[in-house]
């Protein structure tokens, strides 16, 4: 149980387009889900947090503008990042997490690898 | 954006040695987790710790929430090529939809 899905695994595009992102909990209810940058070699990093229904909220220094955050259902929340530039590329990781009780946490997609040339 | 502070930074053991990292920070949690990411994937969870003092096993891993509630440690028993990976700590300050904030990272390489 708890499978967090993501897609895609890994994305190449050019600098200026836009790319979406989706995390699906596979297995159940996500009241919550976030979304995370992590650089190579380095930690994961909060981006945002999404309650389904309601909108995001951004962690200091993350644009909303850019990082656009959509949690429509439950079981899916999607990240995309708008007009990309290289500086963009990184490993992009969700989690979710059901919520129901005390000792619910997160668990983690696999990942995907945006690389913007 | 804040980490936590983990320690060692990155360890090279035989297989078969004990492995022992910490977690600390300035803030106190009400939530230590302890994950393992391999190259390429998604963290994933080993170790969830609820309450100041507690000590909890999951095979050859143990941690411990610290009683100040501003440090964990985790142990691996008897490595094994497999252990190799990238353990962070998280804490979490309220309730299981809070957000996490990780660790730094202890980069383990186990040699045969």
């Amino acid at each position: 149980g708890a499978v967090v899905s993501q897609h895609p695994s890994w994305v190449i595009c050019k600098s200026g387009t836009s790319v979406k992102i989706e995390c699906r909990s596979l297995d159940f209810q996500a009241t919550t889900m976030f979304w995370y940058r992590q650089f190579p070699k380095q930690s994961l990093m909060l981006m945002a947090t999404s309650n389904e229904g309601s909108k995001a909220t951004y962690e200091q220094g993350v644009e909303k503008d850019k990082f656009l955050i959509n949690h429509a259902s439950l079981t899916l929340s999607t990240l995309t990042v708008t007009s990309a530039h290289p500086e963009d590329s990184s490993f992009y990781i969700c989690s979710a997490s059901a919520g129901t009780t005390i000792t619910d946490t997160q668990y983690f997609g696999p990942g995907t690898r945006l690389t913007v040339l | 954006g804040q980490q936590l502070n983990q320690s060692p930074q990155s360890m090279f053991i035989q297989e078969g040695e004990d492995v022992s990292m910490n977690c600390t920070s300035s803030s106190i949690f009400n939530t230590w987790l302890w994950y393992k990411q391999d190259p390429g994937e998604g963290p994933v969870l080993l170790i969830a710790l609820y309450k100041a003092g507690e000590l909890t096993s999951n095979g050859r891993l143990t941690a411990q929430f610290g009683i100040t509630r501003k440090d964990s440690f985790l142990n691996i028993s008897a490595s094994i090529p497999s252990d190799v990976g990238i353990y962070f700590c998280a804490g979490q300050l309220r309730y299981n939809t809070d957000k996490l904030i990780f660790g730094t990272g202890t980069r383990l390489q186990v040699f045969p």
